[in-house]
């Protein structure tokens, strides 16, 4: 069974906080993925990575950076955390290649409140 | 770019009837996959089936189906016998290949009421 973890269900920060939010992958998967899911918006990619110490901006990188030191872990950092960026984040994984087939899986989300 | 429309926010479905959830998208490419995943309340988001662009047989799995229009860009997902347990926030996701990026709909809340 895939297994794909985030660190924290729930999270209460205060802006200007530094904030860490951590996905681990069972699978040996290549492609990991960070997501914010925001009502009537979906799923709005922010970061991806296809692999070690590599990482390629989603349509939202504004305010996020990441870190993928090993290939089971997909850190998500916000620097200075803000009252927008309140919102559930999804963790994903999916192997690499298959033209688009390999379906993604996914962690059960944080919910990050910025107060 | 890709865009993927889902125009139905919400939708309500009677035990053991039939429902449809809509779903389209506008893209220039040829080759693609399309999916449906599902957001059980507090759960983890798992994949209900997938489409082949390629191929024209609509995809099915158990009492899950999609009927499939590539020349609209219509990508619809029929639950039959709805059940209790498919009560979820239902989204349709476009990949075009490269580093599996999924573009995702704004997502169906679909409600089974008893």
């Amino acid at each position: 069974d895939v297994k794909v973890t985030q660190s924290s269900r729930y999270l209460v920060k205060r802006t200007g906080e530094k904030v860490f939010l951590e996905c681990v992958q069972d699978m040996d998967h290549e492609n990991m993925f960070w997501y914010r899911q925001d009502p009537g918006l979906g799923l709005r990619l922010i970061y991806f990575s296809y692999d070690v110490k590599m990482k390629e901006k989603g349509d939202i990188p504004e305010g996020y950076s990441v870190s993928r030191e090993k290939k089971e872990r997909f850190s998500l950092i916000l620097e200075s955390a803000s009252t927008n960026q309140t919102s559930m984040y999804l963790c994903a994984s999916s192997l690499t290649g298959g033209g688009g087939y390999n379906e993604q899986f996914f962690g059960p989300g944080t919910r990050l409140t910025v107060l | 770019a890709q865009t993927v429309t889902q125009s139905q926010p919400e939708m309500s479905v009677q035990e053991a009837e039939t429902v449809t959830l809509s779903c389209t998208y506008d893209t220039s490419e040829s080759d693609y996959y399309l999916f449906w995943y599902k957001q059980p309340p507090s759960r983890q988001m798992i994949l209900v089936i997938r489409q082949e662009a390629y191929k024209q047989q609509n995809a099915t799995e158990n009492r899950f189906s999609v009927n499939f229009q590539k020349a609209a860009k219509s990508f619809s997902l029929k639950i039959s016998d709805s059940q209790l347990g498919d009560a979820a926030m239902y989204f349709c996701a476009y990949n075009s290949g490269g580093y599996n990026k999924l573009i995702f709909g704004a997502g169906t809340r679909l409600a089974v009421h008893p």
